[in-house]
């Protein structure tokens, strides 16, 4: 059975940092787009960060560009994401999910659609 | 950005009945680069539809999707009472960006 687990969430304080983790159980996470997608309480779904297929391209939403870093770790079989310089507006429960790319967006970056997800980890950004 | 609306943002059915659900962009997708899902309270969104009418693993048949460029629609033939959900559009064609979300709930 396919399972993205997903850690790492809790509660910091306005400008700190977080790390999330994502470990992928019979599914082997490198030579696919993962991405981090986020849901605010109560809101609907946005796409935050991601990799090419090929991994040696990442992508990140303007609402995070420069606080956020998207890695990956093959001989662990995860995916992480670095928030820094967080702010009250990140708190939401963060899903990692495939992407299975179709094509390459008018923006140049990987498009297509999550077909697997994690059970998310929440992250409150709070003093 | 590609902005996708969707309507009704709620819709009250009752089991058997026909939903369908809209979704329009602010702009042309391309062609039919458009996915739906399906989320639950508490879980994960659940991939239903991906290239605009092609029905992941899994879904059943009573799940179909339409359309191209700017209007989509996701129709649910009878439903069931597990379908009882919020339903949100995505594109790919231009960034990744959801739709809004459309709460389907028991009439």
């Amino acid at each position: 059975e396919v399972q993205l687990l997903a850690s790492g969430g809790g509660l910091v304080q306005p400008g700190g940092s977080l790390r999330l983790s994502c470990a992928g159980s019979g599914l082997t996470l490198s030579p696919y787009a993962m991405s981090w997608v986020r849901q605010a309480p109560g809101k609907g779904l946005e796409w935050v960060a991601g990799f090419s297929g090929s991994g040696d391209s990442s992508y990140y939403a303007d609402s995070v560009k420069g606080r956020f870093t998207i890695s990956r770790d093959i001989s662990k079989n995860t995916v992480s994401l670095q928030m820094n310089s967080l702010r009250a507006e990140d708190t939401a429960v963060y899903y990692c999910a495939r992407l299975i790319v179709e094509v390459v967006t008018t923006s140049m970056t990987p498009g297509g659609y999550f077909d697997y997800w994690g059970q998310g980890a929440l992250v409150t950004v709070s003093s | 950005e590609i902005v996708l609306t969707q309507s009704p943002g709620t819709l009250s059915l009752s089991p058997g009945e026909r939903a369908t659900l809209s979704c329009r962009a602010s702009q042309s997708v391309g062609s039919t680069y458009l996915a739906w899902y399906q989320q639950k309270p508490g879980q994960a969104p659940r991939l239903l539809i991906y290239g605009a009418s092609s029905r992941a693993t899994g879904i059943p048949d009573r799940f179909s999707g339409s359309g191209s460029g700017t209007d989509f629609t996701l129709t649910i033939s009878r439903l069931e009472p597990e379908d009882f959900a919020v339903y949100y559009c995505q594109q790919y064609g231009t960034s990744l960006t959801f739709g809004g979300g459309t709460k389907l709930e028991i009439k």
